[in-house]
């Protein structure tokens, strides 16, 4: 089992550009999350799936969007970067309702400049 | 708002010594209480869940939550320079709640 996993590791965006950040998971899990990590910050939630076919806002959604694109998989879409989304992005999963012990993948370092 | 608080620290020890890092927490409707380890540069991982009032043992790790309080903390026994890390809280709200709500961490060493 690979867990959760992240793609890309690192990436540098300019102002202006978009880019989609991949998560997979393959623990069969129903829920899965974005969060993002700022020192000083802590760890924040950007958005959630709680099982295939839905998605929600979390506490910082703005600049954002998502897609389940089946049961395995959860991506982060920038759609026009900006140097506030510079941070350390996490996806993690939980196997049901009832059973809310999160799992993180690896992480993306992105960098806006 | 949902808080989560914990001391940043740095909390230091020495090895063997026992750390105690704790956290309270805003939502009296809180419901799951985690602690997270973190290394530097690396992802969160998952070292203790807890849901009721009491102590939870797991090897050299107990986790207490007093829910009258709104409090929870992690003892780590016989501490090692491997523990060396940030320790996060994470407090999932009501029934139906997806979200955790993350404290910002306590950094802790320990020193040989």
């Amino acid at each position: 089992n690979a867990g959760v996993t992240q793609t890309p590791k690192f990436q540098v965006l300019k102002t202006g550009q978009s880019m989609t950040l991949q998560c997979a998971q393959d623990m069969n899990h129903n829920s899965m999350y974005w969060y993002r990590q700022d020192p000083g910050m802590g760890l924040r939630l950007i958005y959630y799936s709680a099982s295939e076919g839905t998605t929600d806002k979390g506490e910082v959604p703005n600049g954002y969007n998502v897609s389940r694109l089946n049961k395995r998989e959860f991506s982060l879409r920038l759609e026009s970067a900006a140097p506030s989304q510079t941070s350390v992005y996490f996806c993690a999963s939980s196997l049901r309702e009832g059973s809310y012990e999160q799992y993180f993948g690896p992480g993306t370092r992105l960098t806006v400049t | 708002q949902k808080e989560v608080e914990q001391n940043s620290g740095p909390l230091s020890v020495p090895e063997g010594a026992i750390a105690s890092l704790n956290c309270t927490y805003s939502d009296r409707v809180s419901q799951s209480f985690f602690w997270y380890r973190q290394y530097s540069g690396k992802s969160p991982e998952l070292i203790m869940s807890i849901y009721s009032n009491g102590d939870k043992e797991d090897g050299r790790f107990t986790a207490q939550l007093n829910k009258a309080s709104q409090y929870v903390s992690l003892l780590i026994r016989d501490s090692q320079p491997s523990d060396s890390a940030t320790y996060l809280c994470a407090v999932r709200g009501g029934a139906g709640s997806y979200q955790l709500t993350f404290g910002k961490g306590t950094k802790l060493s320990v020193i040989p």
